[in-house]
């Protein structure tokens, strides 16, 4: 049974950073591409960042606004990948969720405010 | 790529069937000839789940009342007799072009 587990969510002050993790199992996770997507409150959904697998030389992209500012990456011996946010803003608050190509995990909250 | 999707929500009774639209500002069509085009459905309190991939390809486990058509630029969901469990919001996505982008969601709610 595949399954997907975000953790690492929370309140956070704009300028901070935080890191999101995304523990797999149930699949071969070394050659899945993994994606992260998040959602706004007014359930608006945008793709954030996306890792290729190491046959792919483990190539990273990003959604224009969080470039330079986010870092995907993976630990293929931990079957997990993450999400390091840095000077995060206000317009930053959704649940994140992460996701293999077909399957989504359950999400976790960033709420990025004063 | 922009991903208008039609209507915004649909009121149906169980046991009626009705279709969304999802027409995006570019062909879908990849170099690889494959068309990227996915659907997914939110229900109510839970993380979208995809349904169909590439047009029209169901995913495991999903009943064959779910169908997907279309190509390049205009693409269409059906579903033959709604259940109450495919009641939530659905939503298009892109994944032949970067970023991939949603269509804006369609919520299905019973009528």
């Amino acid at each position: 049974e595949v399954q997907v587990l975000e953790s690492g969510g929370g309140l956070v002050q704009p300028g901070n950073s935080l890191k999101l993790s995304c523990a797999t199992s149930g699949f071969t996770f070394s050659t899945a591409w993994m994606y992260w997507y998040r959602q706004f409150p007014e359930k608006r959904l945008e793709w954030v960042a996306r890792i290729k697998a190491k046959s792919n030389n483990y190539a990273t992209d990003y959604t224009e606004s969080v470039k330079g500012r986010f870092t995907i990456s993976r630990d293929d011996s931990k079957s997990s990948i993450y999400l390091q946010m840095n000077n995060l803003k206000e317009e930053d608050t959704a649940i994140y969720y992460c996701a293999r190509t077909d399957y989504w995990g359950q999400g976790v909250m960033v709420t990025v405010s004063s | 790529v922009v991903m208008t999707q039609t209507p915004p929500s649909l009121s149906v009774a169980i046991g009626q069937s009705v279709s969304i639209s999802c027409k995006s500002s570019q062909s879908l069509v990849a170099s690889d000839k494959n068309t990227y085009l996915n659907w997914l459905l939110q229900s109510p309190g839970r993380s979208p789940k995809r349904l169909i991939y590439q047009v029209s390809k169901l995913d495991s486990g999903v009943p064959d009342r779910f169908s997907g058509s279309g190509s390049e630029k205009d693409f269409t969901l059906k579903i033959s007799r709604v259940e109450a469990e495919d009641l939530g919001v659905y939503y298009c996505l892109q994944g032949t072009h970067l970023p991939r982008t949603f269509g804006g969601g369609t919520k299905l709610e019973l009528k």
